[in-house]
């Protein structure tokens, strides 16, 4: 059964820091993995994929990594802002019955104080 | 376009109560999913419709939790007897088909279990 772990559980950071979210999974044998940003209230906006072949992916000052091999994924916030306060998921896809159903971490709550 | 939407947004209702629980998902998308957000948790895959298929219901708690979808579009949650570890969010996601490489989530149905 694949599980996903997120650490830290909550982060705080003054604005301007660049820091590090990390997302474990047990199984290796995924076809991608997702970062997801949650709103207080709100659903799920899906922020980057990476396949399972890439490495990394950029998008404007986010940057995530995968090493299928160790189980890992990195999610780099550069710069953060006031605004970049929210809780970041990660979810892989479950090795049984396809790739249609996401398992997700329990998410890291981050607050960027200005 | 309009994306994933959810009803009602907060749903409070007492312990054996049963209460229906509503998502119209991205017109088009033949893929649609329920997941479960409790307190502390992550989220849990409940239930997948895909198409004409039958749905895979693997991740339904209990058999008081049945989802329906009428026409290949909406789809009803239905949790009878309620009882107050039901109490999560509830969110439905949509994809354009099988094995598409995201999920679009609506902002969920907020269920408290007096």
């Amino acid at each position: 059964k694949q599980e996903v772990t997120q650490i830290p559980a909550a982060l705080s950071v003054p604005e301007g820091e660049n820091l590090v979210l990390n997302c474990s999974f047990t199984d290796s044998a995924i076809y991608n993995l997702q970062w997801f940003r949650q709103d207080p209230g709100k659903g799920l906006t899906s922020l980057l994929l990476i396949q399972s072949s890439q490495r990394e992916q950029t998008s404007g000052r986010l940057n995530a990594s995968l090493d299928k091999s160790s189980g890992r994924s990195t999610l780099y916030i550069a710069a953060s802002q006031p605004g970049d306060s929210a809780t970041y998921l990660c979810a892989v896809p479950s090795p049984q019955g396809g790739s249609e159903k996401l398992v997700f971490g329990k998410g890291t709550k981050l607050t960027v104080n200005p | 376009g309009a994306g994933v939407s959810q009803s009602p947004s907060n749903k409070v209702t007492e312990k054996g109560k049963d209460v229906e629980l509503r998502c119209d998902p991205i017109s088009g998308h033949t893929a649609l999913y329920w997941y479960r957000q409790s307190l502390g948790q992550g989220l849990e895959f409940l239930i997948y419709f895909q198409g004409n298929s039958a749905p895979d219901k693997s991740g339904l708690p209990s058999d008081r939790f049945s989802a329906e979808r009428t026409g290949g579009s909406v789809s009803t949650l239905t949790i009878q007897r309620t009882q107050q570890e039901d109490s999560a969010v509830y969110l439905c996601a949509s994809s354009p088909r099988t094995g598409a490489l995201t999920q679009y989530f609506g902002p969920g149905t907020r269920l408290l279990v007096l």
